[in-house]
């Protein structure tokens, strides 16, 4: 019952933007966005979230489409430390559970 | 500030035996998950305590399993017997409600649990 479809990878440049593109037509207007990434042999670490503006924090900008059936996750100036899983997890705003579908695998290359 | 701490980081048993994950939130933090990755498989929920009582245990996967939270502070997840398929690694998770707006989840480093 996947929500999202994400590219399994993509390869990225160090110091270069990364853009993590996730599809998720049939979001409901009550479903948040989400973002979570998992660095190899951690715990999953929250990103970023937004329901229909752009958002930005201290780690990523997050750019939803105006029909908010896909959005982009961007990494200004991607490091060999971004190097991760990134999960785009859709989520009812009453709902607590996450649903990790399989990600997008990135390698940041020097 | 202290993040989601789990323990252990690793466990090797045999099957049949018993074995008891814990974890301890963030402090003040009344919503606690617990979700596992088994093998080649993605990450999956398994239940929600909100502070001592389980909101929802619809993705434990069989009696087998038995999650507490006695008094709202850490939480147990117990395998008993534990079976070779009960192999992967456990995270547990934690977040906060502020009113009505709910914080992002933060996750423990897990526990690898290694079934042979």
């Amino acid at each position: 019952d996947a929500k999202t479809t994400q590219p399994p990878s993509m390869d990225c440049a160090e110091g270069r933007a990364a853009n993590l593109p996730c599809n998720h037509s049939t979001i409901s207007g009550n479903e948040y966005v989400y973002w979570y990434r998992q660095i190899h042999s951690q715990g999953p670490q929250y990103i970023i979230h937004g329901l229909k503006n752009n958002e930005t924090n201290e780690m990523a900008s997050l750019i939803i489409t105006e029909d908010r059936k896909s959005s982009t996750l961007i990494l200004p100036h991607a490091t060999l430390r971004d190097t991760a899983v990134y999960y785009c997890i859709v989520r009812a705003s009453n709902d607590y559970k996450l649903s990790f579908g399989a990600g997008t695998t990135v390698t940041v290359r020097a | 500030e202290a993040g989601v701490t789990q323990f252990p980081s690793h466990s090797v048993i045999e099957k049949g035996q018993t074995v008891t994950l814990r974890c301890d939130p963030i402090s003040g933090h009344d919503n606690l998950y617990w979700y596992r990755r088994v093998m080649g498989k993605e990450i999956k929920f398994l239940l929600h305590f909100v502070k001592e009582s389980k909101q929802d245990e619809s993705g434990m996967p069989n009696n087998r399993f038995l999650a507490e939270r006695t008094g709202g502070t850490y939480s147990t997840l117990k395998v008993q017997p534990a079976e070779l398929e009960d192999s992967g690694v456990y995270f547990c998770a934690s977040s906060q409600e502020r009113g009505l707006r709910r914080t992002e989840a933060f996750f423990g480093q897990g526990t690898r649990l290694t079934v042979v």
